[in-house]
C-alpha cells in the first residue's frame, strides 16, 4: 500500500549545522508530498509541499525536491538554528488521496 | 483567526466513561479528518469525512464513532474510554484531496486511567 519511510532520529546537532532528514515513499502515480513540523505542544504545521515530480518546496530555510528516480523528498537546511527543534514528519495522500500517511516522525534537537 | 479549532485541550477519563472530543473548522473546507498520535507509532488515521453526512473508517477506528451533520464540524465520540486510548488526537481540514495538505487543530491530549 502507500507508505513513507523516514529516518527516525533522534538528531541532535549543533547549532548552524547543515540539517538533512530522509524521507522515501512508495509510488502509486505521482502523488503530493508534504513535510510537516510539530513544535513541543503543539499541532502539526505544514512546512513545505511539492505536487509533481521536480518540484522543489521550500520554506523558513527548508527545502525539499520531489524526485520520482529514487522516490525520495528529503527535508533540507543550511543551517539550523534553536528555534528549529521540534519533530518533523513527512506525508503523502493516502488510499483515495482523502487522508495522509505519515512517516514516524523525526524529533530534531539544535544545541547551541 | 481561521483555522481548526479543537476542544477541550486536556481531559482525564476514566476507564469506561464516554466522552466527545470536538472540532470545527471556518475553511469551508469538505474533508476532514481524526487522527491519533502515539509514541513511536507516528500519526493513525481514525476516522474521516468526506462532506457533510459522508464518514468513512480510517486505520484504528475500532472505539470511536464519527458523525458530520455539517460542513464546519466533525466531533469524535469515544464509546467507552480505555486505558488504550490514552493519546493525542488531531483533527485536520482539507479544502480538496489531500493533494495541497491538511490543517491541523492543536490537538487534545487524552488521559484513560
Amino acid at each position: 500500500g502507500d507508505s513513507v519511510t523516514q529516518m527516525e532520529g533522534p538528531v541532535t546537532l549543533s547549532e548552524e549545522a547543515f540539517l538533512t532528514i530522509n524521507c522515501t515513499y512508495t509510488a502509486t502515480g505521482y502523488p503530493s508530498l508534504f513535510w510537516y513540523v510539530q513544535y513541543p505542544g503543539e499541532g502539526l504545521q505544514l512546512l513545505l509541499k511539492a505536487t509533481k515530480a521536480d518540484d522543489k518546496g521550500s520554506n523558513k530555510g527548508f527545502e525539499a525536491t520531489y524526485r520520482k528516480e529514487t522516490t525520495s523528498f528529503h527535508l533540507e537546511k543550511g543551517s539550523v538554528q534553536v528555534s528549529d527543534s521540534a519533530v518533523y514528519f513527512c506525508a503523502r495522500p493516502g488510499a483515495g488521496s482523502y487522508q495522509l500517511t505519515f512517516g514516524k516522525g523525526t524529533k530534531l534537537s539544535v544545541i547551541p | 483567526n481561521a483555522g481548526v479549532t479543537q476542544t477541550p485541550k486536556f481531559q482525564v477519563l476514566k476507564t469506561g466513561q464516554s466522552m466527545t472530543l470536538q472540532c470545527a473548522q471556518d475553511m469551508n473546507h469538505e474533508y476532514m479528518s481524526w487522527y491519533r498520535q502515539d509514541p513511536g507509532m507516528g500519526l493513525r488515521l481514525i476516522h474521516y469525512s468526506v462532506g457533510a453526512g459522508i464518514t468513512d473508517q480510517g486505520e484504528v477506528p475500532n472505539g470511536y464513532n464519527v458523525s458530520r451533520s455539517t460542513t464546519e464540524d466533525f466531533p469524535l465520540r469515544l464509546l467507552s474510554a480505555a486505558p488504550s486510548q490514552t493519546s493525542v488526537y488531531f483533527c485536520a481540514s482539507s479544502y480538496s484531496t489531500g493533494r495541497y495538505g491538511y490543517t491541523f487543530g492543536s490537538g487534545t491530549r487524552l488521559t484513560v486511567v
